[in-house]
């Protein structure tokens, strides 16, 4: 069945250590993206991706990287984790042209990160 | 910011009750996105509405646009327990490249009580 998953579901670590999230879709959406959001907030857009080889930051400032090597694959990492970026990392694709200006998302389960 | 706001911030209702929740916005739109969460999960898509559209529905839930007073409004109709999540309205802000990518209000979250 085509998804989007992440992984891990939850992950708790030390201050300074380097993370990758996960996030693939089986769904060949050329678009995905990152969200963050805390709990009760709303999303803000991290990253997104156009395509293989594409990324670009997005509205709220982030100490994370992206990486858009496969179609499918489009992993978040943190090279040195804080507390500060504990939050909920929400992973998106969508699919239709760019100028249609108006295709659904489908969403991850998302990954719940603390840094202690 | 092309950020929608959801009104009202909380609402809490009994199972069979309609509900109704807002969404306002600042700038022309290309579309308007619904989208529902449940606690500690991603979410999901429930209805998109364009610019020349007025109303669209989707099972029990109905969805208004009004462009001239820049809002929409999402009726869920006989509500019930499983409905209970936060509802996010998503308005679509053109990026470089030419793509439209929504962003998100802080959402309504509802709570139907059996």
């Amino acid at each position: 069945e085509a998804d989007i998953y992440q992984t891990p579901r939850y992950l708790v670590i030390g201050t300074g250590k380097k993370i990758t999230l996960e996030c693939s879709q089986t769904m060949g959406h050329d678009k995905m993206y990152w969200y963050q959001q805390d709990p009760g907030m709303e999303l803000h857009l991290i990253h997104y991706s156009y395509g293989v080889n594409s990324t670009e930051k997005g509205d709220l400032s982030s100490e994370s990287t992206v990486s858009r090597i496969r179609t499918e694959h489009f992993p978040l990492t943190l090279e040195s984790a804080r507390p500060s970026h504990t939050s909920q990392y929400l992973c998106a694709s969508s699919g239709l042209g760019r100028l249609t200006g108006g295709e659904g998302y489908t969403f991850g389960s998302g990954t719940r990160l603390t840094v202690v | 910011s092309q950020q929608g706001e959801e009104d009202p911030q909380a609402l809490s209702i009994q199972e069979g009750e309609n509900a109704t929740m807002n969404c306002s916005y600042k700038t022309s739109i290309n579309n308007l996105q619904w989208y529902r969460q449940n606690s500690g999960r991603g979410l999901v898509h429930l209805i998109l509405i364009r610019s020349n559209e007025r109303e669209k529905h989707s099972g029990r839930l109905r969805v208004t646009l009004d462009t001239s007073k820049k809002s929409s409004s999402l009726l869920i109709t006989a509500s019930r327990a499983a409905d209970t999540a936060s509802y996010f309205c998503a308005t679509g802000g053109k990026r470089s490249g030419g793509s439209y990518i929504p962003t998100f209000g802080r959402g309504t979250s509802l709570i139907v009580h059996p």
